[in-house]
């Protein structure tokens, strides 16, 4: 397996710009995990799934953030519209028993 | 509430063991994790442990779990430059799907 896949690798995008970020979890994995890293606040849980169903979304910052699964092997984070706080790198992650996470290579978001 | 914490720093000499340290609040905690993030890579699980063990030993890495103080360490035998890295802490929570909580990170630096 080619392990779960992020893209863009890189983003830089003007404020006020709608942004997506894309996610590939490992095949026959049913837990998907988007978490964003900055140096200030580390590595913060914005969302989860299981099963294509959002089960934890208390960690996404406001409403200018959303995230879809529309099925086993795709979700997407989007922010609309970006502000130059949001600029921080994006990681999805999955699981297919809820031990083991396995972490995308993450997308790097500048917001200018 | 559930909370993970770890020293920031560590510095040590190509070939002495290094131990960096963790705590956690949560007492349900079922499994606890280590993951290790290379420079503008993803995170990579390292090892994990089970709550009703004490110790775990992989190669070159030991994890000792202290339940009663809540106290997580991970050894690095004969470090290497190699493993200069930023080095996770994570703890699974109990009837919480695969959600985890993770530390800040401790950036462990090996010098020749």
């Amino acid at each position: 397996d080619a392990g779960v896949i992020q893209s863009p690798r890189h983003e830089v995008t003007e404020m006020g710009q709608e942004v997506t970020l894309r996610c590939k979890p490992i095949s026959g994995h049913d837990y998907l995990f988007w978490y964003r890293q900055t140096m200030m606040r580390g590595l913060e849980l914005l969302i989860y799934f299981n099963n294509n169903v959002p089960i934890d979304d208390s960690g996404m910052p406001e409403d200018r953030f959303s995230a879809k699964m529309p099925n086993a092997s795709f979700s997407t984070l989007k922010i609309q519209p970006s502000e130059p706080r949001d600029s921080a790198v994006y990681f999805c992650a999955s699981t297919g028993g809820g031990n083991e996470q396995y972490f995308g290579p993450g997308t790097r978001l500048t917001v200018t | 509430g559930e909370d993970v914490e770890q020293s920031l720093f560590l510095s040590v000499r190509e070939g002495d063991s290094s131990v960096i340290n963790c705590t956690y609040t949560d007492s349900s905690s079922t499994y606890l994790y280590w993951y290790k993030q290379e420079p503008g890579a993803g995170l990579q699980l390292l090892t994990y442990i089970f709550s009703n063990m004490d110790m775990k030993q992989d190669q070159r890495l030991t994890v000792l779990l202290n339940k009663k103080d809540k106290h997580l360490s991970l050894r690095i035998a004969d470090t290497q430059t190699g493993d200069s890295a930023i080095y996770f802490c994570a703890e699974s929570i109990y009837n919480q799907g695969g959600k985890l909580i993770f530390g800040q990170g401790t950036e462990l630096s090996v010098k020749p």
